[in-house]
Formats: C-alpha cells, sequence, structure tokens
C-alpha cells in the first residue's frame, strides 16, 4: 500500500534513553518532514529533508537529531529522551508543486517519556 | 514569517445544524492554504486545499472553503453536519515555495452533539 510508514506506533522511554524514530514513503517524494503534536498547540516541524542528502531545523529542532537515508528513510532520533519531548510524532512526505502538493502523514508515534 | 490562527478551540455543535471553523493568517507573499482533518486516534488526512483560481474549494464530503485575501481568512463551512464529522480540523499554509514547508494553526475541536 502507498504511504508513509512509521514505526513504532507506542513507546515508553525513561528519561535520558534514547531511540529513532523510523519514516518510510515508497511514493517517490522528495521531501519529508518530522512534526509533533501537542495538545493546544497544533503541529510544529522538528526537521525536514527538501531532498536525498539535506536536512534543516524546523522550528522546535533542540533535542533530536535527523537522518535521510536514502529517498525513501527519514529517521529522528532522541538522544537523551526528556519529558519535555513526550508527544504525538508525525512524519510526513510531500510531491512537489508539479503534483499539486501531495502532502501525505503517517499515522502517527505516541511516545511517552517518564 | 508566516502565521495560522484558529480562534476556536471546541466548537460544539448540534446535529445537522451548519457549522464555521474560522481561520485567519499573516503573510507578505502569496500563500497556499489548506484544511486537515485528525479524527480520534488517527493520522492527519488532507480535506481540502487552495492552490489557485477559483477561491471557493470543496471537499467530497460536503465541507466548503472560501480563501478571502482582503481578509487573510480561509474559513471552513458546513450545512449540515453529522455525528461522524467529530474530529479536530488544522488550518495550514505554505509560503516557502523553496521547502513547502506547512505552518500548521493549532486546531478546532468539531463536537457534533446528537
Amino acid at each position: 500500500n502507498a504511504g508513509v510508514t512509521q514505526t513504532p506506533k507506542f513507546q515508553v522511554l525513561k528519561t535520558g534513553q534514547s531511540m529513532t524514530l523510523q519514516c518510510a514513503q515508497d511514493m517517490n517524494h522528495n521531501s519529508m518532514y518530522w512534526y509533533r503534536q501537542d495538545p493546544g498547540m497544533g503541529l510544529r516541524l522538528i526537521y525536514y529533508s527538501a531532498s536525498e542528502g539535506t536536512t534543516d531545523k524546523g522550528e522546535v529542532p533542540n533535542g533530536y537529531n535527523v537522518s535521510r537515508l536514502n529517498k525513501r528513510e527519514f529517521s529522528l532520533r532522541l538522544e537523551s529522551a526528556a519529558p519535555s519531548q513526550t508527544s504525538v510524532y508525525f512524519c510526513a512526505s510531500i510531491a512537489d508543486r508539479t503534483m499539486n502538493y501531495g502532502y501525505t502523514f503517517g499515522s502517527g508515534t505516541r511516545l511517552t517519556v517518564v | 514569517a508566516q502565521s495560522v490562527t484558529q480562534l476556536d478551540s471546541q466548537v460544539p455543535v448540534f446535529e445537522e445544524a451548519p457549522v464555521e471553523l474560522r481561520c485567519n493568517y499573516s503573510s507578505s507573499v502569496s500563500v497556499y492554504l489548506f484544511w486537515y482533518v485528525q479524527y480520534p486516534n488517527q493520522g492527519l488526512q488532507l480535506l481540502l486545499k487552495y492552490l489557485s483560481g477559483s477561491t471557493l474549494v470543496e471537499s467530497i464530503n460536503g465541507f466548503e472553503a472560501e480563501f478571502n485575501k482582503s481578509q487573510t481568512s480561509f474559513h471552513l463551512r458546513k450545512p449540515s453536519v453529522h455525528i461522524s464529522d467529530t474530529a479536530e480540523y488544522f488550518c495550514a499554509v505554505i509560503t516557502n515555495f523553496g521547502n513547502e514547508k506547512l505552518t500548521f494553526g493549532t486546531g478546532t475541536r468539531l463536537t457534533i452533539i446528537p
């Protein structure tokens, strides 16, 4: 099935632990994004990758790192998790303007840091 | 920098009544505007979008939104809501056409009262 796949769907971490959230898309999209969703704050951009081999900071990058492994995969890493990183994380990819901005979201990863 | 304002965090509406969810944006350049819907415990789905052309855009499930450049608004309307419309609705904007980053509003939770 074409789309954006995120793993894991749920995760509980202890403060200070590290983990990597995985994201893969099979639509040949160039641009990929990581957002976090918090109550009353909408979705805020953490990092994005406009093309394979490039990454840039978004609105809330502190405490995160990313890797654009290839055109399909864009991972988000928490090196030392903090309770403030408890959130729902969404990965998204977008076709370019020639395809009318078809933005596709994954189903999310619900992360709790205790 | 662009921003999106959704003034109403929660909107309760009786079933079969009309609804309007408000969205205002600020930008000094041309924009593309979007409404996304998030059903409980799911990811985001594109509801409708304005890129160019007719300022009135419609979705397949009866929602419509009108781009008003002079009022910098993109309000979402439906003449008669159903229980199945219960969800959170996010307005979003793209202004930087080099990297297609979406900036989201804080969301409006629509609750349908039977």
